[in-house]
């Protein structure tokens, strides 16, 4: 069975401090795709980013970072200097490849980040 | 690029009532899916489509919900009669073919349905 998990239900930083979301992910599937995606306070839900299961580089982009480790099936989410404009709910997710239900996104719980000034 | 739209953003209505959530996919996209989001079950699919034709609905919750997709550019998810426990943001969301190319989904603005 496909499962996600965000041990962190909420976070609480004080802005400028660095800070890393936690997504553990379980699958069978050789292929599969982990996803990140952010819900501010207004709602709509935006994506951040797609991981390849068979590219393991990590990324970056401007503040953010992530760390994909198969090994430890583990998909990090490091925001570097935080600022009150990330303050959201962020959601980790998890899809396979192959037909059926594996065309269904697996949510994590998400973790409730608040960067106070 | 226009997102998806989802109309209304916000709605209020009595126990019994029906209830038509209205979605416009980006253009192009082939699959497009309905979301529920509440506080005690997270984000839940409800039923998706590809090419216009409803694949898997085993997430919708009821008889009472229904979803249609009459062309690629538009999607309807009807309650019909409407409970307080259906009180939620009902996300439409869209995406490429589902494969290597393009599974990223791109979600509306959600519309939060308020059953009184």
């Amino acid at each position: 069975a496909q499962k996600v998990t965000q041990a962190q239900t909420e976070i609480s930083v004080v802005e400028k401090e660095d800070v890393t979301l936690d997504c553990v992910y379980e699958t069978r599937d050789t292929t599969y795709y982990l996803f990140w995606y952010k819900q501010p306070p207004s709602g709509e839900l935006v994506f951040l980013i797609r991981r390849n299961s068979f590219d393991e580089q990590n990324e970056i982009s401007g503040r953010y970072s992530w760390n994909f480790q198969k090994s430890t099936s583990s998909f990090n989410f490091t925001i570097t200097a935080s600022q009150v404009v990330d303050s959201a709910v962020y959601f980790c997710a998890l899809s396979g490849k192959g037909a059926g239900n594996n065309r269904k996104l697996i949510w994590g719980l998400g973790t409730s980040l608040a960067v106070n000034p | 690029d226009a997102g998806v739209i989802q109309s209304p953003r916000h709605e209020v209505t009595e126990m019994g009532q029906e209830v038509t959530l209205r979605c416009k996919p980006i253009s192009g996209h082939d699959y497009l899916f309905w979301y529920r989001q509440t506080m005690m079950r997270g984000l839940e699919l409800l039923i998706y489509f590809n090419n216009n034709v409803p694949i898997d609905d085993s997430g919708m919750p009821e008889d009472r919900f229904s979803a249609k997709m009459p062309n690629a550019s538009f999607s309807t998810l009807k309650i019909q009669p409407s409970e307080p426990r259906d009180s939620a943001v009902y996300f439409c969301a869209s995406s490429l073919e589902w494969g290597a190319r393009g599974n990223t989904i791109y979600f509306g603005e959600g519309s939060w349905l308020t059953v009184v």
